[in-house]
């Protein structure tokens, strides 16, 4: 099976721009979830979609939002970048909600500058 | 608030030696997972070994294995022969129980582990 994958792999950005970040879970995965890593704040969990539904939030600001698909692909939206919003991304999926295990991607690198 | 602990920024080991990994947890609830994640330079970050708050039996992956002290609120890892290929940044990660459908995850700051040659 393919792994999760994560589209781009590296961005660069300018204050004020917004951001769309995309990730393909393990085929037959339902649960997609997201996080931030920065050196500063370790990991971070951002929020997670299953069925097409946010089932779970972490304490991010709305100008992150994100949405997922029928075919479970999900995209993170960042609007508005702020120069602390530089960043790993990450995304990982799993089967179900139930405390399975995450597959995680390589991670989208953001840069804003 | 939960919270995840890992007081150990860095760590290493020789190779074919044993290297333990602390990681101490808050939380009030009874049901929960703990996780140990590995992160190589540059690449994924995969699962090592999970463990459920209710088996009181330590989890175990090949050389991988963990110390779960449930009142102590612990979750160390244990690499025996350690290699070459186990270093690495590893995040201890908790995740509540979600009966409600809802759930967090909480990750704490990372260890990182070197191997020696």
């Amino acid at each position: 099976k393919a792994g999760v994958t994560q589209t781009p792999r590296y961005l660069i950005k300018t204050r004020g721009q917004q951001v769309t970040l995309s990730c393909s879970p393990i085929s037959g995965h339902r649960s997609v979830s997201w996080y931030q890593q920065t050196p500063g704040q370790g990991l971070q969990f951002l929020f997670e979609y299953f069925s097409e539904t946010q089932r779970n939030k972490g304490n991010f600001p709305g100008r992150f939002s994100g949405r997922q698909f029928s075919n479970s692909r999900s995209e993170m939206n960042v609007s508005t970048l702020e120069l602390g919003d530089s960043a790993l991304y990450l995304c990982a999926s799993s089967l179900g909600l139930a405390g399975g295990t995450q597959y995680f991607g390589p991670g989208t690198r953001l840069l804003v500058l | 608030a939960q919270t995840v602990t890992q007081s150990q920024p860095e760590m290493s080991v020789q190779e074919a030696e044993t290297v333990t990994l602390s990681c101490t947890y808050d939380t009030s609830e009874s049901d929960y997972y703990l996780f140990w994640y590995k992160q190589p330079p540059s690449r994924q970050m995969i699962l090592v070994i999970r463990q459920e708050a209710y088996k009181q039996q330590n989890a175990t992956e090949n050389r991988f294995s963990v110390n779960f002290q449930k009142a102590a609120k612990s979750f160390s890892l244990k690499i025996s022969d350690s290699q070459l290929g186990d270093a690495a940044m590893y995040f201890c990660a908790y995740r509540t129980y979600g009966a409600s459908g809802t759930y967090k995850y909480i990750f704490g700051t990372g260890t990182r582990l070197k191997v020696l040659a």
